[in-house]
């Protein structure tokens, strides 16, 4: 069965530092997301991207966030200078609307 | 945008009992409500979800409920046991757009 994967699955980080997690959707889904779940807490949305482009992104999906699809595979969140309240698991997920397959997800540490 | 509710926050019932989990929503353009579950160190996973045009759908020991008139949607669980032991989520979203998360509830099946 088709699976959204992510990498790295934890990565440690000193605060100031860029970070980059990566996603490989399910190849023939079109909508792809990123959600981040502080321990303990609820799944919030980052960002949906639909046709190449951001279709929507939340309050904490600011400048210092970005993503990218930079081939045909693979879908990137890049936090520019990461801070001690960006400590959370990264879920990138995939859609064809409806259902959200989620990845593994990324631990991120930001010490 | 949308606002998703969940309670209780957490449950506890005896093995062979039933669960109920309620949420409600507030955006009139909400026509999708899955349900995820979510063992602990894991990925949210499907369980069951149901789209605006249907009041009720049962698979095995779960069912949903919706509401649309009331903006509410409730989780079933019969025959508890304990592997269903987890925190689960409710959401809401357009069929095609983002998912906003309930903030979870934990429910513990005691044997």
């Amino acid at each position: 069965e088709p699976e959204v994967t992510q990498t790295p699955s934890h990565q440690v980080t000193q605060m100031g530092q860029e970070v980059i997690l990566r996603c490989v959707p399910i190849s023939n889904h079109l909508y792809f997301y990123w959600y981040r779940q502080i321990l303990g807490q609820k799944v919030e949305f980052l960002v949906s991207f639909y046709n190449n482009e951001i279709s929507e992104k939340s309050e904490i999906f600011d400048d210092q966030f970005s993503v990218e699809r930079p081939d045909g595979s693979n879908f990137t969140l890049k936090i520019r200078s990461t801070k001690l309240e960006d400590s959370a698991m990264y879920f990138c997920a995939s859609s064809e609307g409806g259902e959200l397959f989620f990845g593994e997800g990324s631990r991120l540490t930001v010490l | 945008g949308e606002n998703v509710e969940q309670h209780p926050s957490t449950l506890s019932v005896q093995e062979g009992d039933s669960a109920v989990i309620k949420c409600t929503y507030s955006d009139s353009a909400s026509n999708y409500f899955p349900w995820y579950k979510q063992e602990l160190g894991k990925r949210p996973q499907l369980i069951i979800d149901i789209r605006s045009n249907v009041g009720e759908k049962k698979d095995q020991r779960i069912a949903v409920t919706l509401n649309k008139t009331a903006k509410h949607f409730s989780l079933h669980i019969t025959e508890t046991q304990p592997e269903d032991s987890a925190v689960y989520f409710c959401a809401a979203s357009p069929y095609w757009g983002k998912s906003t998360f309930g903030d979870g509830t934990t429910l513990t099946v005691k044997p």
